[in-house]
């Protein structure tokens, strides 16, 4: 089983603001990264460490953390941000990475 | 820039050893970044299996620990994964990917387009 939790689905209208979370005890220590995956394609990064976004990725998205859950929310959600996203960050002994389940977003 | 490029053979028997090769191209493999391999059985979500540095030191999903290999060839700048008795429910798309580590802030940030394994007699 996963150490770190994800909802498996939430929507979200067009032009609306979408928060994902990611819910782990490693969470408390170690920042988590953000995966955007569209069927048939490889994963993207677009979000890591305290809130970076790598060269390319739109700024409507964002990343936060408090405690043992981090965020990525999607302000003014595209239609073209319908993807399924995955966390990543370190396991409990902070050796070895893990990904969440994932979330499949529904641009309504 | 930097690009990836996973190959090996897109069928393996029952028991067998899976074996992947990921091509590192546009940048040396011997940097401050760890190379990484990733799985992802159809229709469900990512699986990390394990890294490598160019130094050779390695990390494993203990899950996939007794099974899996992975080594790095500075030389020809590549990295491979060997994943020995393999069952149906190793078939999945096999992804390389390169694992940038900056203090804190680890991240998966340049992919391979992936290849698709199928383990089957």
């Amino acid at each position: 089983s996963s150490e770190l939790t994800q909802d498996p689905a939430v929507s979200v209208a067009l032009g609306q603001t979408v928060r994902i979370t990611c819910q782990g005890d490693s969470l408390r220590s170690h920042y988590a990264s953000w995966y955007q995956q569209k069927p048939g394609q490889a994963p993207i990064l677009v979000i890591y460490g305290k809130n970076n976004r790598p060269s390319g990725i739109p700024d409507r998205f964002s990343g936060s953390s408090s405690g043992n859950t981090a965020s990525l929310t999607i302000t003014g959600a595209q239609a073209e941000d319908e993807a399924d996203y995955y966390c990543n960050s370190r396991d409990s002994s902070g050796d070895h990475r893990v990904f969440a389940t994932g979330t499949k977003v529904t641009v309504l | 820039q930097v690009q990836l490029q996973e190959s090996g053979p897109g069928l393996v028997k029952p028991s067998g050893t899976l074996s992947l090769t990921c091509a590192v191209s546009g940048g040396s493999i011997s940097t401050s970044n760890w190379w990484t391999w990733v799985r992802q059985p159809p229709g469900k979500g990512l699986e990390w299996i394990g890294e490598i540095y160019h130094s050779g030191s390695t990390n494993y999903n203990p899950s996939l620990k007794s099974r899996v290999a992975i080594s790095v060839d500075k030389f020809t700048n590549q990295f491979s994964l060997k994943l020995t008795s393999v069952a149906a429910a190793d078939t999945a798309m096999y992804y390389c990917a390169r694992d940038q580590r900056v203090v804190g802030q680890d991240a998966f940030d340049i992919w391979g387009q992936g290849t698709m394994v199928t383990v089957s007699s």
